[in-house]
C-alpha cells in the first residue's frame, strides 16, 4: 500500500531575506529549547538554545524567541543564505531527574533559499 | 576530534538477517544516544546511555532491537531479525552531560539501513 509520510512545513525565501521558522512545543516542564539544522545526507547540527526562563537569545545571524504563554518557539535567521537551506528541528530538553540530556525533537521545517 | 563516527554508512540486508550498527562517540563525552529517522515518524530517540549505562530504552521498538555500550568509546545497535519496516537512517549522537552544554548533542553522519 501507499505509505504516508510526515508532511513537513516548508518555507521558501530569497537570498538576503530574513527567515522565521516556528515550532509549537508540548512539555511545559522542559528546561531548554533548542534548534538543530540538518543538511541533506548529514546528521542534525546544534544551532542555538534558550533556557526556559528566557524570552530571547541571539547568536550569529540567528535569534531564538520563546513564548511560554502559548508554548511557541521561533528561530529567526537574518540575511538568509543558500547555505542555510536545510531541515530545521526544534527540540526540548528536560534536565530534571535522570534525563541526562535527553532531547525530544519536533517534526522539522524545510527551509529552501533561492539565490 | 573527528566527531562521532558511525559505521557502516550504508547497509542493505535481507529480511531476517542480523544487522549491527556501530558508533564511536567523541572522546570525553559521557552520554550517547541512538536515534532513528524515517519519513513516517521523524527523528525518534531509541535509547541512551550515560557513563556506559543504559538509562532509558523505552524508545526501542521491539525486542528485536538491542544496544550495548561495552566501554566509553564504542556502542552497537543490533537488530535481529531485521524486517523491511526497520529501513531508516540510524543516528548516533554524544554529548557531555553535566558540563553546562547538555543541549548540544553531536551527531554522526548516520547509517542508512535498507532491509529488502
Amino acid at each position: 500500500g501507499e505509505s504516508v509520510g510526515l508532511h513537513l512545513p516548508t518555507l521558501s525565501v530569497q537570498e538576503g531575506d530574513n527567515s522565521i521558522i516556528n515550532c509549537a512545543y508540548s512539555n511545559s516542564a522542559s528546561d531548554y529549547f533548542i534548534w538543530y539544522k540538518q543538511e541533506s545526507g548529514k546528521g542534525p547540527q546544534f544551532i542555538i538554545d534558550i533556557r526556559s526562563n528566557m524570552d530571547k537569545r541571539q547568536g550569529q545571524r540567528v535569534t531564538v524567541l520563546l513564548n511560554k504563554t502559548v508554548k511557541h518557539l521561533s528561530l529567526q535567521i537574518a540575511a538568509t543564505q543558500p547555505g542555510d537551506s536545510a531541515v530545521y528541528f526544534c527540540a526540548e530538553n528536560f534536565a530534571g531527574g535522570t534525563s541526562y540530556g535527553k532531547l525530544t525533537f519536533g517534526q522539522g521545517t524545510i527551509l529552501t533559499v533561492h539565490p | 576530534d573527528a566527531g562521532v563516527i558511525q559505521s557502516p554508512r550504508h547497509e542493505v540486508t535481507e529480511m531476517g538477517q542480523e544487522v549491527t550498527l556501530r558508533c564511536k562517540p567523541i572522546s570525553g563525552h559521557n552520554s550517547l544516544f541512538w536515534y532513528r529517522q524515517t519519513m513516517m515518524r521523524g527523528l525518534e530517540l531509541l535509547i541512551y546511555f550515560n557513563n556506559n549505562v543504559p538509562i532509558d530504552d523505552s524508545g526501542m521498538p521491539e525486542d528485536r532491537f538491542s544496544a550495548k555500550m561495552p566501554n566509553a568509546s564504542f556502542s552497537t545497535l543490533k537488530i535481529q531479525p531485521s524486517e523491511p519496516r526497520d529501513s531508516a537512517v540510524y543516528f548516533c549522537a554524544s554529548n557531555i552531560f553535566g558540563g553546562g552544554r547538555d543541549t548540544e548533542a553531536f551527531f554522526g553522519q548516520g547509517t542508512r539501513l535498507t532491509v529488502v
